[in-house]
């Protein structure tokens, strides 16, 4: 079946500092790819997303790019804030079905 | 916009007894709603999917007679834990989602369940 890899947690960087958060999945089609973000308290919110190989999401200064060749969608930020510490799901969806989880990993972001 | 509400944000409960969590979208009608369930720094497990006015369906593994799932209006969905036992403490995730053909879903803040 469908699952998500990303890396363990938990990661901590200091303000400014370049965000790497890897993510593989592996599915029978050709899914959809998320990224979830979990600010402490408050429910999953969609980050940024990508439909179809070599799309690029992008927000609040985070992108992926969907790889089809690697099967990944690692999640990158330039200079990381305090604000960005969350816990952050990679996901994916075929057909608009269900979605499927990566386990997840805890950004802290220290001033 | 799509704002989920989850009722209660937690509660403590005696092993044996049942436990009622409401899941409400606030500002728009859901077609359909989620439940998750997640572990301690694991990731989200879907339980079932609920469908207004239809019965849920399940997950694998998932008992249904124990989490009995009532979708009973476009913005309300119940999950009810029965008989609930100290396995079942865990943090309970709905999310609701406008249209059957969107992939888009919208997360409520979870309700933590611990079962003495």
């Amino acid at each position: 079946g469908d699952s998500v890899t990303q890396m363990e947690g938990p990661v901590t960087l200091s303000e400014e500092a370049f965000l790497t958060i890897n993510c593989t999945y592996t599915a029978t089609g050709y899914p959809s790819l998320f990224w979830y973000v979990q600010y402490p308290g408050e429910g999953l919110q969609l980050l940024l997303k990508a439909t179809k190989a070599d799309d690029k999401g992008s927000n609040k200064g985070f992108e992926a790019t969907y790889r089809k060749e690697t099967t990944s969608f690692h999640l990158e930020k330039g200079s990381v804030q305090v604000s960005d510490s969350a816990v952050y799901f990679c996901a994916l969806s075929e057909a608009a079905q269900k979605l499927v989880f990566g386990q997840g990993t805890r950004l802290t972001i220290n001033p | 916009g799509a704002v989920v509400s989850q009722h209660p944000s937690w509660v403590i409960c005696k092993s044996g007894t049942s436990v009622k969590i409401e899941c409400r979208s606030l500002d728009f009608q859901a077609t359909t709603m989620f439940w998750y369930r997640q572990f301690p720094k694991q990731s989200l497990m879907l339980m079932a999917t609920s469908n207004e006015g239809s019965k849920a369906t399940y997950e694998q593994g998932v008992e249904k007679d124990k989490f009995l799932i009532n979708h009973a209006s476009l913005t309300l969905s119940t999950l009810t834990v029965t008989s609930a036992h100290p396995e079942d403490s865990s943090f309970y995730i709905c999310s609701a989602r406008r249209d059957r053909d969107s992939y888009e879903q919208y997360f409520g803040p979870g309700t933590r369940l611990t079962v003495t």
